[in-house]
């Protein structure tokens, strides 16, 4: 079975601070991992996807995430936080590229 | 291409009353997925097609709601008889295979709120 435990429901951080958004996924077999944002309203959209490649991958608008097997994480960086990078921010992982499984959410609040 | 849209982009409904919901994805997409969000969650997977098949089904999903992709183009999302627990907001995306795996591009949802 997969899953994915997003550990904080609510970051806050200056603006200009270091961004860390926690993920760790449960599976039985090398996954594809993803991290997506969600602005209100909004759909969610694609910030960056590890697909066995590369374990440092790196995304849109800054931001990167981390494979590591050993401690089953993929957490999402950025060094400097803009304003423009409040929302809501969602780890899922898939083992076959069918089902995708997502946590519950990280909201990201930048304090100016 | 515009993106995944859909339609209505809200709904507000009694209870005991069908809806459906309009998904066009983006044109060269062989795969569509339907979501369901609600609130202070992820979304929580549903169903899928891969062009006009439907190929997986979550167990979770009530016999109440069905999905359809004829021609393998649009998609609707149909939910019988309402029940207030259906409030949530209903997410369709699209994808196709690149490199390794699939790439899910995400519309703005139907927000559907029962009375």
């Amino acid at each position: 079975a997969q899953s994915v435990t997003q550990l904080g429901s609510h970051v806050s951080v200056s603006e200009g601070a270091l961004v860390l958004l926690r993920c760790n996924y449960s599976s039985s077999v090398p996954p594809y991992l993803f991290w997506y944002v969600q602005y209100p309203n909004q759909g969610l959209q694609l910030l960056l996807k590890y697909t066995s490649a590369a374990t440092l991958v790196k995304g849109i608008n800054g931001f990167e995430a981390e494979f590591k097997k050993s401690e089953t994480s993929f957490h999402l960086t950025k060094p400097s936080a803009h304003m423009s990078d409040a929302a809501e921010y969602f780890c899922a992982v898939s083992d076959t590229g069918n089902q995708f499984y997502f946590g519950t959410g990280t909201s990201l609040t930048v304090i100016p | 291409d515009t993106g995944v849209s859909q339609d209505p982009r809200h709904k507000i409904t009694k209870r005991g009353q069908n809806v459906t919901f309009r998904c066009d994805p983006i044109s060269e997409h062989n795969r569509l997925y339907w979501y369901r969000q609600t609130l202070g969650q992820g979304p929580e997977f549903l169903t899928y097609f891969q062009n006009e098949a439907q190929l997986e089904k979550s167990r979770l999903l009530s016999d109440r709601f069905s999905a359809e992709r004829p021609k393998g183009s649009f998609s609707t999302l149909e939910i019988q008889r309402t029940e207030q627990g259906d409030s949530a907001m209903y997410l369709c995306a699209s994808s196709y295979r690149q490199g390794l795996s699939y790439e899910q591009y995400f519309g703005p949802g139907t927000r559907l709120t029962v009375t």
